[in-house]
């Protein structure tokens, strides 16, 4: 079965540039989260998607946004980059709303020059 | 709103030695989980334990275990037999498990655990 995968892994953007991160959770799974991880802040929850709905947001401006599709992949997009925004960006998965088990993907790393 | 703290930003081990990292929590919730998570040079977080909160027998996973102290709200990591390949980040982890929360993850700062040969 495969795992959690991330696309792209490495990337590099200008500031005021926009990216766009995408995640495919693992078969079956229909809950997908997003977390950025940097030196200073260590992880942090961004979003998460359950059947295309977005269930909770966590504390980061609007230039920040998500969605998930149908077959439960998810896209992650930052506009108007800054400096700040370099980072890891993990997508997590799981099979349900309620499941125990969260399964992270190898990540995403956005530098911002 | 939930806190995690990791009060051992590093520790290290001698190869085949046990070693405990310690992890603490804040919340107002009584039914919740609480993980460990590994994180090596490869980025890619790795469940290492887990344990739900109304569960008072301890969680094992082979040579991993836990302390779980639900009045203390503290849950250590015991990790036993180090091996060369336990070297990484750990990170402690909570998550909430009220009707209708989410299943966002809060983590502590991590501590960086070196196995010495």
């Amino acid at each position: 079965k495969a795992g959690v995968t991330q696309t792209p892994r490495y990337l590099i953007k200008t500031r005021g540039q926009q990216v766009t991160l995408s995640c495919s959770p693992i078969s079956g799974h229909r809950s997908v989260s997003w977390y950025q991880q940097t030196p200073g802040q260590g992880l942090q929850f961004l979003f998460e998607y359950f059947s295309e709905t977005q269930r909770n947001k966590g504390n980061f401006p609007g230039r920040f946004s998500g969605r998930q599709f149908s077959n439960s992949r998810s896209e992650m997009n930052v506009s108007t980059l800054e400096l700040g925004d370099s980072a890891l960006y993990l997508c997590a998965s799981r099979y349900s709303s309620d499941g125990n088990t969260i399964y992270f993907g190898e990540g995403s790393w956005l530098t911002v020059v | 709103a939930q806190t995690v703290t990791q009060s051992q930003p590093e520790m290290s081990v001698q190869e085949a030695e046990t070693v405990t990292l310690s992890c603490t929590y804040d919340t107002s919730e009584s039914d919740y989980y609480l993980f460990w998570y590994k994180q090596p040079p490869s980025r890619q977080m790795i469940l290492v334990i887990r344990q739900e909160a109304y569960k008072q027998q301890n969680a094992t996973e082979n040579r991993f275990s836990v302390n779980f102290q639900k009045a203390a709200k503290s849950f250590s990591l015991k990790i036993s037999d180090s091996q060369l390949g336990d070297a990484a980040m750990y990170f402690c982890a909570y998550r909430s498990l009220a009707k209708g929360g989410s299943e966002k993850l809060v983590f502590g700062k991590g501590t960086k655990l070196t196995v010495n040969p």
